[in-house]
C-alpha cells in the first residue's frame, strides 16, 4: 500500500506559474498513471490531467502534468494563473497490490 | 451530456443502514466501471468502492470492507451502495463517479453532485 502526499496549500499571484507536487510513498510513481482533479468550492471534482500528462478536452493548455522518477513524484503545473484557478487540487493513482484507488490529501491553491 | 444523479442520503443512527442510488444517463452505462467516492465535511476525497462494467471485479476501501456493498443494474443504468452498520465517521457527501475505462481503474472522468449521509444519534 502507498500514500500520495501533497502540500496542504500553495499561493501565487495572477499571471504567475505554480507547481503542485504529489509524492508517492512507496513503489514507483511511473508504475501507475496519475490523475489530477480540480474542485472548486461547492462543486464536484473535474479532471484537469489524466494518465500523467493528458488534458481532457476543454482544459486549457495552461495546465500540464509530469512525473519525476528521481523524486518519485508527480506534478501539476498551472501557468498564467487566473483567479478562477483558485480551488482544491487532488492527485490520484491506483494501487495494483490491493486494487484500490488512492487520492492525495489535496492542495488548496490561492491566487492572490 | 453525461449525468450522474445520486439519491438516498439522509440522517441515520449509528448501526443502522442506508442505500444510495446513482442514476446514470448520457453514456453507455454498461461499457464503464463505476465508483463511489466520499468527502467528509471540510476534508479530502476518499475512495470507497469500485465495480467493473459487468460486476466481475468489486473492490472496497479497508474502512468500509464488510459493511458496504456496491452493485449495479445495467438494465436500469444504475449504481448502488448498500451501507450497513453505519458509524459516525461515515458521515460524508457520497458521490458516484464514472471511470474512463471498463475493466480496471483509471481516471474518474465524470462525477455526480453527491448525496449527503449523516450518521448521528
Amino acid at each position: 500500500n502507498f500514500m500520495l502526499t501533497q502540500p496542504h496549500s500553495v499561493s501565487e499571484s495572477p499571471g504567475k506559474t505554480v507547481t503542485i507536487s504529489c509524492t508517492r510513498s512507496s513503489g514507483s510513481v511511473a508504475h501507475n498513471f496519475v490523475q489530477w482533479y480540480q474542485q472548486r468550492p461547492g462543486s464536484s471534482p473535474t479532471t484537469v490531467i489524466y494518465e500523467d500528462n493528458k488534458r481532457p478536452s476543454g482544459v486549457p493548455d495552461r495546465f500540464s502534468g509530469s512525473i519525476d522518477s528521481s523524486s518519485n513524484s508527480a506534478s501539476l503545473t498551472i501557468s498564467g494563473l487566473r483567479t478562477e484557478d483558485e480551488a482544491d487540487y487532488y492527485c490520484q493513482s491506483y494501487d495494483s497490490s490491493n486494487q484500490n484507488v488512492v487520492f492525495g490529501g489535496g492542495t488548496k491553491l490561492t491566487v492572490l | 451530456e453525461v449525468q450522474l444523479v445520486e439519491s438516498g442520503g439522509g440522517l441515520e443512527q449509528p448501526g443502522r443502514s442506508l442505500r444510495l442510488s446513482c442514476a446514470a444517463s448520457g453514456f453507455t452505462f454498461d461499457n464503464y466501471a463505476m465508483h463511489w467516492v466520499r468527502q467528509a465535511p471540510g476534508k479530502g476525497l476518499e475512495w470507497v468502492s469500485g465495480i467493473t462494467w459487468n460486476g466481475g471485479t468489486i473492490v472496497y476501501a479497508d474502512s468500509v470492507k464488510g459493511r458496504f456493498t456496491i452493485s449495479r443494474d445495467n438494465a436500469k443504468n444504475s449504481l448502488y451502495l448498500q451501507m450497513n452498520s453505519l458509524r459516525p465517521e461515515d458521515t460524508a457527501l457520497y458521490s458516484c463517479a464514472k471511470d474512463r475505462g471498463s475493466s480496471g481503474w483509471s481516471n474518474l472522468d465524470y462525477w455526480g453532485q453527491g448525496a449527503l449521509v449523516t450518521v448521528s444519534s
